[in-house]
C-alpha cells in the first residue's frame, strides 16, 4: 500500500459528461501528480499542485482543471467527456516539488470509462 | 526537454532465466532515474532509482539496473525471473530544470513457467 487513495477505482458515465476524480496524498506529502494511461499514449503527465497551487502543466486539455484543498487532497474535474477519454487515471504524490532524487508514490488509479 | 525509450513492447523469458528490460534516455544534464512496475488493476510501485554514484543500483523484489552513461540507458536486470514477476514495467527519468517525471510507455514482461 503506497499510502495514495484514489476514489473512486471505477466509473462509468456517458459522453457529454462531468466527473470528479479525487486523490488524496501520503500523510505529509505536499505535491501532487496526475497521470493518464492510456494504451496508446503510455503515461501522460497531466497536471502537478505543490501545496494548493498548481505548479506545473502538462498535457491537460481545457475540459480537464484540477485543485488541491487546504487538507492538500486532490482532484481531477473531467467535463464534456468524450470516447477517447476513457483511460486510467493516476494520482501521486511526493513530500515536496523539485526534489529529483525523490520518488513519487501512485495511488491504485481510476478507471475511467466514457460510453 | 527530456525523454525516455523503452524499445520492447513486450518481454518473454522462461522462469528461471535472466531477464533485461532496456530503457534509455535523453535528457540535457544529469539524468535521475527511476523504475516502477504495475501489476494488473494497480497502482505504479517503485523498484530503484539511480542518482549518483555506483553504476549498479540494487532494489526491490531482487531487481538491479545499471546506469550507463555513453549509452544514456538504464537497464533494469534481474538473474533468476519468477512468474510472479510478470508485470509491466516503466523507466522515468528527472532532471534538473523540468523535474517532473516523465515516463516511457512501459515494457510488459512476460515470465513463462
Amino acid at each position: 500500500d503506497s499510502g495514495v487513495t484514489q476514489t473512486p477505482k471505477h466509473l462509468i458515465t456517458a459522453t457529454g459528461q462531468r466527473v470528479t476524480l479525487r486523490c488524496s496524498p501520503r500523510s505529509g506529502d505536499l505535491s501532487v501528480y496526475w497521470y493518464q494511461q492510456s494504451l496508446d499514449q503510455g503515461l501522460q503527465f497531466l497536471i502537478q499542485y505543490y501545496n494548493g497551487e498548481e505548479r506545473a502543466k502538462g498535457n491537460i486539455l481545457e475540459r480537464f482543471s484540477a485543485q488541491q484543498f487546504p487538507d492538500l487532497h486532490s482532484e481531477l474535474n473531467l467535463s464534456s467527456l468524450e470516447l477517447g477519454d476513457s483511460a486510467l487515471y493516476f494520482c501521486a504524490s511526493e513530500v515536496v516539488a523539485g526534489m529529483l532524487n525523490t520518488e513519487a508514490f501512485f495511488g491504485q488509479g481510476t478507471r475511467l470509462t466514457v460510453v | 526537454a527530456q525523454s525516455v525509450a523503452q524499445p520492447e513492447d513486450q518481454v518473454n523469458v522462461a522462469e528461471g532465466n535472466p531477464l533485461t528490460v532496456k530503457c534509455t534516455y535523453s535528457v540535457s544534464g544529469n539524468p535521475y532515474l527511476f523504475w516502477y512496475v504495475q501489476y494488473p488493476n494497480r497502482g505504479l510501485q517503485f523498484l530503484l532509482k539511480y542518482i549518483t554514484g555506483d553504476n549498479l543500483v540494487k532494489g526491490s523484489y531482487g531487481f538491479e539496473a545499471e546506469f550507463n552513461k555513453s549509452q544514456t540507458s538504464f537497464h533494469l536486470k534481474k538473474p533468476s525471473a519468477l512468474v510472479s514477476d510478470s508485470a509491466l514495467y516503466f523507466c522515468a527519468v528527472r532532471e534538473g530544470g523540468s523535474y517532473i517525471p516523465t515516463f516511457g510507455r512501459g515494457t510488459s514482461l512476460i515470465v513463462h513457467p
